[in-house]
């Protein structure tokens, strides 16, 4: 069946370093591609995403591109701040059914020290 | 524009005890979705619904029940708390069932004794 998995954390980075956070998925047909946020205390929100094949999914200075050959969808920001410090949820939305099913990862808790 | 509410925040049942998970969206979604979240193991679906009446199951549903009377509404049952039911509880909500995209509340703490 489908599923995402994501590196495994913590990852701990000094301010203004660079980030990625690698996450790779299996699935038939064509997913759909997302990353999540959680902040501390707080729900799940959408960072970005990514609907077919080599399309880049950008916000807030995170990027992901979405490599059908590697399956994958790494998630990278070149200078990472102190309020980046979260857990970071990649999924996929299985494409097949009439009820698309979001397939998450276990999370990959960042920590940004000043 | 509120989004997805969630209450209470926190609470602290004994075992056995039962209580209810509010959840209620002010976007017309169809679909909403309940959630448990406990450390090590992501996120894991507990129930869904597709609309107004339409409930199903997810992974984890055993221990809980869950009811859509309203488009807005989607609360969650605990029948008899158990220990092993202690998690943060997050409801979710998205247009339709094809959508991508879901939006979540802020989550419940739930403690079981």
């Amino acid at each position: 069946g489908n599923s995402v998995t994501q590196m495994e954390g913590p990852v701990t980075l000094s301010e203004e370093a660079f980030l990625t956070i690698n996450c790779t998925y299996t699935a038939t047909g064509y997913p759909s591609l997302f990353w999540y946020v959680q902040y501390p205390g707080e729900g799940l929100q959408l960072l970005l995403k990514a609907t077919k094949a080599d399309d880049k999914g950008s916000n807030k200075g995170f990027e992901a591109t979405y490599r059908k050959e590697t399956t994958s969808f790494h998630l990278e920001k070149g200078s990472v701040q102190v309020s980046d410090s979260a857990v970071y949820f990649c999924a996929l939305s299985d494409s097949a059914g009439n009820n698309r099913k979001l397939i998450w990862g276990l999370g990959t808790s960042l920590a940004v020290n000043p | 524009n509120a989004g997805v509410t969630q209450t209470p925040k926190f609470q602290v049942l004994k075992t056995g005890q039962s209580m209810t998970l509010q959840c209620a969206q002010d976007m017309n979604h169809e679909y909403m979705s309940w959630y448990r979240q406990d450390p090590g193991m992501g996120l894991r679906l507990i129930h869904y619904s597709v609309g107004a009446g339409i409930t199903d199951q997810g992974e984890v549903p055993n221990g809980y029940n869950v009811s859509r009377s309203t488009t807005e509404d989607f609360p969650l049952r605990l029948l008899s708390a158990a220990p092993s039911q202690t998690s943060v509880y997050f409801c979710a909500s998205r247009g339709t069932a094809h959508s991508g995209e879901q939006y979540f509340g802020p989550g419940t703490r739930l403690t079981v004794t």
